[in-house]
């Protein structure tokens, strides 16, 4: 039963730290998505890769957010540094079509 | 640009009852798709469906059903019987035109009680 996995799944950090959270999309998918959740703003796209290649991360902080894919089975997503509006659950998502996405199960994510 | 409105904020239910997750969309596409997801408890997102804009033929899954109409820009949702594990927050979304991301609505929460 293949999955997209998420690592950490849940991370509390102080304000100011670097947070690194990493996807494995499910293997043979192409495209891999960044989404983040909150009460306020709901569930949000940041970022999302074709092959590897960045095509819209319009959705994300630039000053302190990245999003980058080091081969096909990873994908990673960088706060740095983070602050407390940061805290949030991010889910990672991978499809083989343009039109399918899996999730992973989230990383939750407080910053204090 | 897209957009998704889920008008029910939440939604209780008594065992049982049928009830139905409204979803209305918009876009200037003529290709989309589009998505329901059920967010558990536990806070993973489960696909439930896809639709494409082509095909309006609405489809049944047990007891889960949807109801396609582009004339009105609905993607409606019904649970027959529904059961204590229905309990969940659900998003209908789209990915429409080239883009392939989702746009969310902002999700109905079901509580379903015995």
């Amino acid at each position: 039963d293949a999955r997209v996995t998420q690592t950490p799944r849940h991370k509390v950090t102080e304000m100011g730290q670097e947070v690194t959270m990493r996807c494995q999309p499910i293997l043979g998918h192409n495209t891999v998505f960044w989404y983040r959740q909150t009460m306020m703003q709901g569930l949000e796209l940041l970022a999302y890769f074709r092959n590897r290649a960045p095509l819209d991360d319009s959705g994300m902080p630039k000053d302190r957010f990245s999003a980058e894919m080091p081969d096909a089975t990873l994908a990673t997503l960088k706060i740095q540094p983070s602050e407390p509006r940061d805290s949030a659950v991010y889910f990672c998502a991978s499809g083989l079509t343009p039109y399918e996405q899996y999730f992973g199960p989230g990383t939750r994510l407080t910053v204090t | 640009a897209q957009k998704v409105t889920q008008a029910q904020t939440e939604i209780s239910v008594v065992e049982k009852e049928d009830v139905t997750l409204d979803c209305v969309y918009e876009t200037r596409d003529t290709t989309y798709y589009l998505f329901w997801y059920k967010q558990p408890p536990s806070g993973e997102l489960v696909f439930l469906i896809r639709r494409n804009s082509f095909d309006e033929q609405n489809e049944i899954s047990g007891r889960y059903s949807w109801n396609f109409q582009k004339s009105t820009s609905s993607f409606n949702f019904t649970i027959t019987a529904s059961q204590v594990v229905d309990s969940a927050v659900y998003f209908c979304a789209l990915s429409a035109g080239t883009a392939s991301k989702l746009t969310f609505g902002t999700g109905t929460r079901l509580q379903v009680t015995l």
